[in-house]
């Protein structure tokens, strides 16, 4: 597609509910990442990909967050359990390849809202 | 470690006033800077890079920023500021860890325009 897509655009969940956020990237973009966003703050790295592999997850906060892409294209977050501290705007980017001087180009995000 | 920081959490300015965001970063070796924008319920927009070469890089919407080794600064310009510029600006660093390259990002600068 044009640009990167994120779905759902906003996402309420019980405390302790699974919730599973989708990001659809550029079409042909190799690299693909996860930034969560808190309110009041910059974007937090959480997670990388290049194709299909998770080449690097050191950013994701707990063992309750799990992310996929098995295909190489669309890639999936997944949230169990969630926890009021989860509530953020999760942004997906994707990159055409591993060098990130041209740039990310992000989606719109998700914002989850934990109640 | 990496860093950057927006000394700035919100500035306000004039149409058609200049306008200049602060930013300063933490990097050991040369750095890829970026300046992003962030209008309200949006995703990121890249307004410029900076990886190499020339200390003054030009972006979108008339928007220019100034490298300076010397004080580890990556300042945003604007010679004439438009009520549409009224949005979030987040400065990053990006840097490559273990094969992973990932941005950095300060807190953000919320600019108001005043008509």
């Amino acid at each position: 597609g044009a640009g990167v897509s994120q779905s759902p655009r906003y996402k309420v969940a019980k405390r302790g509910q699974d919730v599973a956020l989708r990001c659809d990237p550029i079409s042909g973009h190799v690299s693909l990442f996860w930034y969560q966003q808190a309110l009041g703050q910059g974007p937090e790295f959480l997670t990388y990909f290049q194709n299909e592999a998770q080449l690097d997850k050191s950013g994701l906060p707990s063992d309750r967050f799990f992310a996929e892409r098995p295909e190489g294209s669309v890639s999936t977050l997944k949230i169990q359990r969630t926890q009021q501290e989860d509530s953020a705007v999760y942004l997906c980017a994707s990159s055409i390849g591993g060098e990130g001087s041209v740039g990310y180009t992000f989606g719109s995000g998700t914002r989850l809202t934990v109640v | 470690a990496q860093s950057v920081t927006q000394p700035d959490i919100h500035i306000t300015v004039s149409e058609g006033a200049s306008l200049e965001l602060r930013c300063n970063y933490s990097y050991g070796a040369t750095p890829y800077l970026f300046w992003y924008v962030q209008s309200p319920g949006q995703g990121l927009q890249l307004l410029l890079k900076y990886f190499s070469g020339d200390t003054l890089v030009q972006g979108i919407k008339g928007f220019e920023a100034g490298f300076k080794r010397s004080q580890s600064s990556f300042n945003l310009r604007k010679p004439s500021v438009h009520w549409s510029d009224a949005a979030e600006y987040f400065c990053a660093v990006g840097t490559a860890t273990s094969g992973t390259y990932k941005y950095i990002f300060g807190t953000g600068t919320r600019l108001k325009v005043l008509a």
